[in-house]
């Protein structure tokens, strides 16, 4: 069984940086890609882009070009997102989600992590 | 990038009735590519639908999925009580992956 475990809440100030790690355990972490979704309170959900780990370069969703880095460790089967320059429209919750089937970022997500609340506030 | 819309945005029907909900794209999209998801409050999105039509692992078959191009359609066929949630279809297929901004599913 696939389970993906993301680190805790996060409170932030505007123009810092987050990081939150998302750590995969059951199936085969390399070659599935983890992609990074988000969701503002009381609204939908936004891709923010995914990597193929055994691949090691991401890709971005160009809204968030230049201020989002995906980046994945094998040894430890975790992921990481980090978003810079934050400000109070990227209070949101921050999912990970893996994609069924391996070696292409066009595949749905099938397993999800339980969501990383980040809260930007001065 | 491909907008998709979905409709009704709030749906209220009774639990042993039928839902439809609607999914249009602003652009073709590959039936390969268009998933639906069940979200309940507080909780992570769940896979219903890839490829338009097959179901995820686990899915009762009381969910069905259908379309093709522009129109996608999620059809539950008798409503439970633990079916009242948002659904989201996806858009797989091209870059950036698109969501619609989802239907809500209320209890009448």
């Amino acid at each position: 069984q696939v389970q993906l475990v993301q680190s805790g809440a996060e409170v932030k100030k505007p123009g810092s940086s987050v990081k939150v790690s998302c750590k995969a355990s059951g199936g085969t972490f390399s070659r599935n890609a983890i992609n990074w979704v988000r969701q503002a309170p009381g609204q939908g959900l936004e891709w923010m882009g995914g990597i193929i780990p055994i691949f090691g370069t991401a890709n971005y969703a160009q809204k968030f070009q230049g201020r989002v880095t995906i980046t994945a460790d094998e040894s430890t089967s975790t992921a990481y997102m980090e978003l810079s320059s934050l400000r109070s429209e990227d209070t949101a919750v921050y999912y990970c989600a893996r994609a069924g089937r391996a070696g292409s970022y066009f595949v749905s997500f099938d397993y999800w992590g339980q969501g990383t609340l980040v809260t930007v506030s001065s | 990038e491909i907008v998709l819309t979905q409709s009704p945005g709030t749906l209220s029907l009774s639990p042993g009735e039928r839902a439809t909900l609607s999914c249009r794209a602003s652009q073709s999209v590959s039936s390969t590519y268009l998933a639906w998801y069940q979200q309940k409050p507080g909780q992570a999105p769940r896979l219903l639908i890839y490829g338009a039509s097959s179901r995820a692992t686990g899915i009762p078959d009381r969910f069905s999925g259908s379309g093709s191009g522009t129109d996608f359609t999620l059809t539950i066929s008798r409503l439970e009580p633990e079916d009242f949630a948002v659904y989201y279809c996806q858009q797989y297929g091209s870059s950036p992956i698109t969501f619609g901004q989802g239907t809500r599913l209320e209890i009448k």
